[in-house]
């Protein structure tokens, strides 16, 4: 079965700095793929999806990139900011017919003044 | 529209109890999930609901878990009996349905089972 896997469990980082994360998948490539934001003790929030066939999306200081070959997504932020310091979160489904959204463990960055 | 609400934020109850969590979702979404959180395994999708009939089930951990969608604005999820190893974040969320949208989160209940 499909495994999603986000291999860092923490990054910290300075202030202003580009943090970048990686979500990786074992099996298929997944239709679509999104990202989510986790505060503390609050639900995750949508950021961002991108499809299989677009190589790269953008939200103001955010991007994600889809690389089917080697089986990976990458989450940038750039310019980063304290506030920017939570939990992110993969998820991908299937196909388009699936409804299931699958996510990984989550990779928690911490942005230092 | 208020989000998805989940009730109660904070649940305690004793092992062998009945625990109800409650979710509503957002109007005019098809499709509901319950998830379940816990430090040592994630984010893990407990059942999911299409226009109200549940589809895929297969993550439900055990029979003591079952998961209701009566009407297109209100879910359960039933815990009968608990045990302390239930105690987790759970949460409830909803989507426009179609694999190109997001899923919408509530607060999620906090499940002490002691």
């Amino acid at each position: 079965s499909q495994k999603i896997e986000q291999n860092s469990e923490a990054l910290n980082i300075q202030e202003g700095k580009t943090a970048t994360l990686t979500c990786n998948y074992t099996n298929y490539s997944p239709a679509y793929l999104q990202w989510y934001r986790q505060d503390p003790g609050r639900g995750p929030v949508f950021l961002l999806l991108i499809r299989e066939n677009e190589k790269e999306k953008r939200k103001e200081r955010l991007k994600v990139t889809f690389d089917t070959t080697l089986k990976q997504s990458l989450f940038h932020i750039t310019a980063s900011q304290p506030a920017d310091s939570a939990t992110y979160l993969c998820a991908h489904r299937a196909g388009s017919n699936d409804y299931k959204l699958s996510f990984g463990a989550g990779t928690t960055v911490t942005v230092r003044a | 529209d208020a989000g998805v609400i989940q009730s109660p934020r904070h649940e305690v109850t004793e092992m062998g109890q009945e625990v109800t969590l409650r979710c509503k979702p957002i109007s005019g979404h098809n499709s509901l999930f319950w998830y379940r959180q816990t430090m040592m395994r994630g984010l893990e999708l407990l059942i999911y609901f299409n226009n109200n009939v549940p589809i895929d089930d297969s993550g439900m951990p055990e029979d003591r878990f079952s998961a209701k969608m009566p009407n297109a604005s209100f879910s359960t999820l039933k815990i009968q009996p608990s045990e302390p190893r239930d105690s987790a974040v759970y949460f409830c969320a909803s989507g426009e349905g179609g694999a190109n949208t997001e899923a919408f989160f509530g607060q999620g209940t906090r499940l002490t089972v002691v």
